[in-house]
């Protein structure tokens, strides 16, 4: 099993650029969400899904855009980059509210 | 006032001690989390806890749903438990983590 599968792992962006942060599970896990985290913060939820079709927005939505079409893949959409949005992303997964966790290896992005 | 609060957030200890990293949380939850950071590394579930104690290897983690409070225990610590140690709460479908604890182990 791969588990989370998260790409890329390094990404530079310049202000205002899009990207997309690719994650896939391959474990048919319901719940998938995406996190970020900063130094002395913490992980902080971005938007989570509890299942094909259904998102919904976290502590810090704002800038990121995210769909669920199919239930292994959950891409997190950066539409217009800005230097606040340099952070690591972690997407997780797991089969019903909190158990069978994990996370994918996460992406460091960088945004000048 | 942060939801979930761990202390320490920094922890040193020499090869063999006994660790204890504490988490409080002031909203109900379904489960706890235990959660393993190595440095540039992922993340790994360690233990999920809705009630009692927990044990696996030289890590116990036990919870007290009343007091709102769980610890995790490491026994005769070795620099390979050198992490970053988080609590995460899972509440309505979402985890709301810790801001960590970081702890060094030297031999």
């Amino acid at each position: 099993n791969a588990g989370v599968t998260q790409t890329p792992k390094f990404q530079v962006l310049k202000t205002g650029q899009s990207m997309t942060l690719q994650c896939a599970q391959d474990m048919n896990h319901e719940y998938m969400s995406w996190y970020r985290q900063d130094p002395g913060m913490g992980l902080r939820l971005i938007h989570y899904s509890v299942g094909a079709g259904i998102t919904d927005q976290g502590e810090v939505p704002n800038g990121y855009n995210v769909s669920r079409s199919t239930t292994e893949d959950f891409p997190l959409r950066l539409l217009s980059a800005a230097p606040s949005q340099t952070s690591v992303y972690f997407c997780a997964s797991s089969y019903s509210a909190g158990h069978g966790l994990f996370f994918g290896e996460g992406s460091r992005l960088t945004v000048l | 006032k942060n939801e979930v609060e761990q202390s320490p957030q920094n922890l040193t200890a020499q090869e063999g001690e006994f660790i204890t990293i504490n988490c409080s949380y002031s909203v109900g939850i379904s489960a706890l989390h235990w959660l393993q950071q190595h440095p540039g590394g992922g993340i790994v579930s360690l233990f999920m806890l809705s009630s009692g104690k927990k044990k696996h290897g030289r890590l116990i983690a036990t919870i007290n749903i009343q007091e709102k409070h769980s610890s995790l225990h490491i026994t005769a610590s070795h620099p390979r438990d050198s992490a970053v140690y988080i609590c995460a709460a899972y509440n309505t479908d979402k985890l709301i983590f810790g801001t960590g604890t970081r702890l060094q182990v030297f031999p």
